[in-house]
């Protein structure tokens, strides 16, 4: 079965500093890979999607990811954090040779940004 | 436009009593999902309905959950004789038909379930 892994936990960054938060995933083939953002007390937001073509995809809220296919991953990036991008951050995988259309999700990695 | 409700927001109820939660999804989207979200964990995938078609239900952990989706609006997700394991924050999403591609699910505020 298809897995997604957040290995960092939690992140502590200063405002303005830059930030890379990590995906990997483990599947046969290139799944539809997404970014999940989740503020306190909210749903989930998507901050951006890859399906195909560039590897490198813009998001919402100065946000962008990278697709690496010979690493499995898809690491979310923004060059300088504002203190409302504290949250919970959620990396996703679709499938589409399966009928479901449901997303399998890591287990995310809450970042806090200093002053 | 109005995006995905869900309600009640809070529910505490006790040991071994049924629940539940309700979804209201986005105007028009055919296909609604239910996850779970249990502290520290990832997102856990529960139920999905599109349109009409028999809906998946792999995801459901035991016989005591249940979904339904009547006129292919609003969902109902039944817990029966509640287990403390159950707590956790139920989130329904939902999303434009999907047959041929990933279209965006929309999520709600979630509903936070705590079992005594």
């Amino acid at each position: 079965a298809q897995s997604v892994t957040q290995p960092d936990i939690h992140i502590t960054v200063s405002e303005g500093a830059s930030l890379e938060l990590r995906c990997n995933y483990s599947y046969g083939a290139t799944p539809y890979l997404f970014w999940y953002v989740q503020s306190p007390g909210q749903g989930l937001q998507l901050l951006l999607k890859y399906f195909s073509g560039d590897t490198l995809v813009q998001g919402i809220k100065g946000f962008e990811a990278e697709f690496k296919r010979s690493q499995s991953s898809f690491n979310l990036r923004k060059p300088s954090v504002h203190w409302s991008d504290a949250a919970e951050y959620f990396c996703a995988v679709g499938l589409m040779d399966t009928g479901r259309r449901a997303l399998t999700f890591g287990s995310g990695t809450r970042l806090q940004v200093q002053p | 436009g109005a995006g995905v409700s869900q309600s009640p927001s809070n529910k505490v109820t006790e040991k071994g009593k049924d629940v539940e939660l309700r979804c209201d999804p986005i105007s028009g989207h055919t296909a609604l999902y239910w996850y779970r979200q249990s502290l520290g964990q990832g997102l856990e995938f529960l139920i999905y309905f599109q349109g009409n078609s028999a809906p998946d239900k792999s995801g459901l952990p035991s016989d005591r959950f249940s979904a339904e989706r009547t006129g292919g609006s609003v969902s109902t997700l039944t817990i029966q004789r509640t287990q403390q394991e159950d707590s956790a924050v139920y989130l329904c999403a939902s999303s434009l038909k999907s047959s041929s591609s990933y279209n965006e699910q929309f999520f709600g505020p979630g509903t936070r379930l705590t079992v005594l």
